[in-house]
């Protein structure tokens, strides 16, 4: 079965870098476009960014855009979000995600791993 | 960016009813509109996709219905388990977009 395990949050002060991982299995990882979502404890959903299949091709939510940079290893089905000038706004539940089958870049979000909480605080 | 508007924000029913949940989008987004559901401490699980698709093992008490702006997530009959928050997403444009959500209570 699909599984997203995402890891790497912690607590880190504000204007220092953090770097998320999300590894996958169950599925060819190569052969979909991912995706990362955030969510505030207790709030709601933000998309924030999203990386095409062989990592060419990257779009970022304008909150981040210039801060953080989506990549990723097909060889080791490793997915991963860079985060530099860590913001206080930037404290949330960070999730990466799968695009629904037969989906491009603009998708539904089929599969979800747990999250890794990212805390930003001096 | 699109908008996505979600009411009501609560909504309190009692097992066995029916739900109904509104989502309305700032402009035209086709039939490109999924539903999440959200449990406690849980990542959000696709309900539907595309308005009215049901996503792989979703049960049939789900349903989704509109499109252009105006889209509805229908429960036919509340089970125990479908308290829960509900958000909606477009995929129509960048970036992607979410609604506010609507927790669904038990009155």
């Amino acid at each position: 079965q699909v599984q997203l395990v995402e890891s790497g949050g912690g607590v880190v002060q504000p204007g220092r870098p953090l770097r998320l991982s999300c590894a996958a299995s169950g599925f060819i990882f190569k052969n979909y476009i991912m995706h990362w979502v955030r969510q505030v404890p207790g709030k709601g959903l933000e998309w924030v960014a999203v990386i095409s299949y062989d990592g060419s091709n990257k779009y970022y939510a304008d909150s981040v855009k210039g801060r953080f940079t989506i990549s990723r290893d097909n060889f080791d089905n490793m997915l991963y979000l860079q985060m530099d000038s860590l913001r206080a706004e930037d404290t949330a539940l960070y999730y990466c995600a799968r695009t629904r089958e037969g989906e491009a870049a603009a998708s539904s979000f089929q599969h979800w791993g747990q999250g890794t909480l990212v805390t930003v605080s001096s | 960016e699109i908008v996505l508007t979600q009411s009501p924000a609560t909504l309190s029913l009692s097992p066995g009813d029916r739900a109904t949940l509104s989502c309305r989008a700032s402009q035209s987004i086709s039939s490109y509109l999924a539903w999440y559901q959200q449990k406690p401490g849980q990542a959000p699980r696709l309900l539907i996709y595309d308005a009215s698709n049901r996503a792989i093992g979703i049960p049939a008490r789900f349903s989704g219905s509109g499109s252009g702006t105006d889209f509805t997530l229908t429960i036919s009959s509340l089970e125990p388990e479908d308290f829960a928050v509900y958000y909606c997403q477009q995929r129509d444009d960048w970036p992607l977009t979410f609604g506010q959500g609507t927790r669904l209570d038990i009155k």
